[in-house]
């Protein structure tokens, strides 16, 4: 079955610290992979993707995510992480039906 | 501006009166999709539309119905609500011809069945 995994409920890191979310997925044919960002009380915004092409896909904000075909895994970075950065994130995948399948959110809190 | 809107944002309702969310997208994309976030459980689809006419189940569509008669619009249906439809709603919409899939979402509706 077509899924998708965010192992931490929850990730802290200190303002100016390199921060991770971590995302592993099982679908098959190739992914199509997705990270969003849901602010207190609003909707999800869409922080990057990856279809095809380059592993390291950069998006909004200064996030990046590298594609990771063996391990399955497309982790989200940022090298310096900001206060404005804490929200709540979310891996999706679509699979080979259109369906997309969201993982079920890493809260990320960066400490000042 | 580009935008997915959805109504009502908030609904106190009762066990077993039907009742309807709209959602409609200025953006002339062909996927529509709704989603419920439940605290714990992520996002989970319940139904999406590849087009006008076209919907398919997500993971989640038992006691929900949606139709597209037009490309814009993507209402939800609750024909007999109960309590564990209590939930936070998003719709969403994403060019998909173009091999995009990048998805924008509506501002949530908050529903709640007593």
């Amino acid at each position: 079955a077509q899924s998708v995994a965010q192992p931490e409920d929850q990730v802290n890191v200190a303002e100016g610290n390199p921060l991770t979310v971590k995302c592993t997925y099982s679908v098959s044919g190739n992914p199509y992979l997705f990270w969003y960002v849901q602010y207190p009380n609003r909707g999800l915004q869409f922080l990057l993707k990856y279809i095809t092409g380059d592993n390291l896909v950069k998006g909004s904000y200064g996030f990046e995510a590298e594609f990771n075909k063996s391990q399955t895994s497309f982790h989200l970075k940022k090298p310096s992480a900001l206060v404005s950065d804490s929200a709540l994130y979310f891996c999706a995948v679509r699979d080979g039906d259109d369906k997309i399948i969201f993982g079920k959110g890493t809260r990320l809190h960066i400490l000042p | 501006e580009a935008q997915v809107t959805q109504n009502p944002r908030y609904l106190i309702t009762v066990t077993g009166k039907k009742l309807t969310v709209t959602c409609s997208q200025n953006m002339n994309h062909e996927y529509m999709s709704w989603y419920r976030q439940d605290p714990g459980l992520g996002l989970r689809q319940i139904y999406y539309s590849m087009n006008v006419e076209v919907t398919d189940k997500g993971d989640v569509p038992e006691g929900y119905k949606v139709s597209r008669k037009e490309k814009r619009n993507f209402p939800l249906i609750l024909e007999s609500p109960s309590p564990n439809q209590t939930s936070l709603y998003f719709c969403a919409s994403a060019r998909i011809y173009s091999g995009s899939y990048e998805q924008y979402f509506g501002p949530g509706t908050r529903l709640t069945v007593t």
